[in-house]
């Protein structure tokens, strides 16, 4: 079974500097996708940025990136610019791309906190 | 295009008592999901339907949880009775068939005193 592993609780960040947020993973498969949520206190989970495993190239999705390290099995979300609005819980997840085994698998979560 | 709508937004019951939740999905959406969310931790798979069938209720504690999706559309979770540790979010998601992204609704907070 795979697991997903957020090592950091919290984390702060001044308003408009850079922060990143950790992500670890244990699979056994060669191909998957790999996500970042974010969940305000609405408790709407949000997509953030998906990765798909055999690609190479990081996403990135405006002020959001990623690095992704396959061999390390690392996936951690650069957030530049951070926003007063960025304020959320963040989960890593993971999807498998065998048949029959689609639910995502998520992190415990990071609760991200923007200093004005 | 209506997002993924969930009833009720928060329920309190007292334990012992049956509680229901109500997920009407994206129009087209053929699988739908239910995630349990306990406090500080991620959301975890109850189930997951493919148009009318359930095809993973492995994590369903089935004793008393059940849940259907009627017509493949709309789709209602039961819990009876409610135990203290059932005090959660419980989401529900939807997408294409085989696609890779779910698309999740604003959940219900269970209290159950």
């Amino acid at each position: 079974a795979q697991t997903v592993t957020q090592s950091q609780p919290e984390m702060s960040v001044q308003e408009a500097e850079t922060v990143t947020l950790s992500c670890t993973y244990d699979t056994s498969e060669s191909d998957y996708y790999l996500f970042w949520y974010k969940q305000p206190p609405s408790r709407q989970m949000i997509l953030v940025i998906r990765q798909e495993a055999y690609k190479q190239q990081n996403a990135t999705e405006n002020r959001f990136s990623v690095n992704f390290q396959k061999a390390a099995k690392s996936f951690s979300l650069k957030i530049s610019d951070s926003q007063l609005g960025d304020a959320a819980m963040y989960f890593c997840a993971y999807r498998s791309l065998l048949f029959g085994n689609e639910k995502l698998t998520f992190g415990t979560g990071t609760r991200l906190t923007i200093i004005p | 295009e209506a997002g993924v709508v969930q009833s009720p937004r928060y329920k309190i019951i007292e334990k012992k008592q049956p509680v229901a939740f109500w997920c009407n999905p994206i129009s087209g959406h053929n699988t739908l999901y239910w995630y349990r969310q306990n406090l500080g931790q991620g959301p975890e798979l109850l189930i997951r339907y493919e148009n009318e069938e359930a095809v993973d209720d492995s994590q369903l504690p089935k004793d008393r949880f059940s849940a259907e999706r009627l017509k493949g559309v709309d789709s209602t979770l039961k819990i009876q009775p409610a135990e203290l540790g059932d005090s959660a979010v419980y989401l529900c998601a939807s997408s294409p068939y085989g696609y890779q992204l779910q698309f999740f609704g604003p959940g219900t907070r269970l209290t159950v005193l």
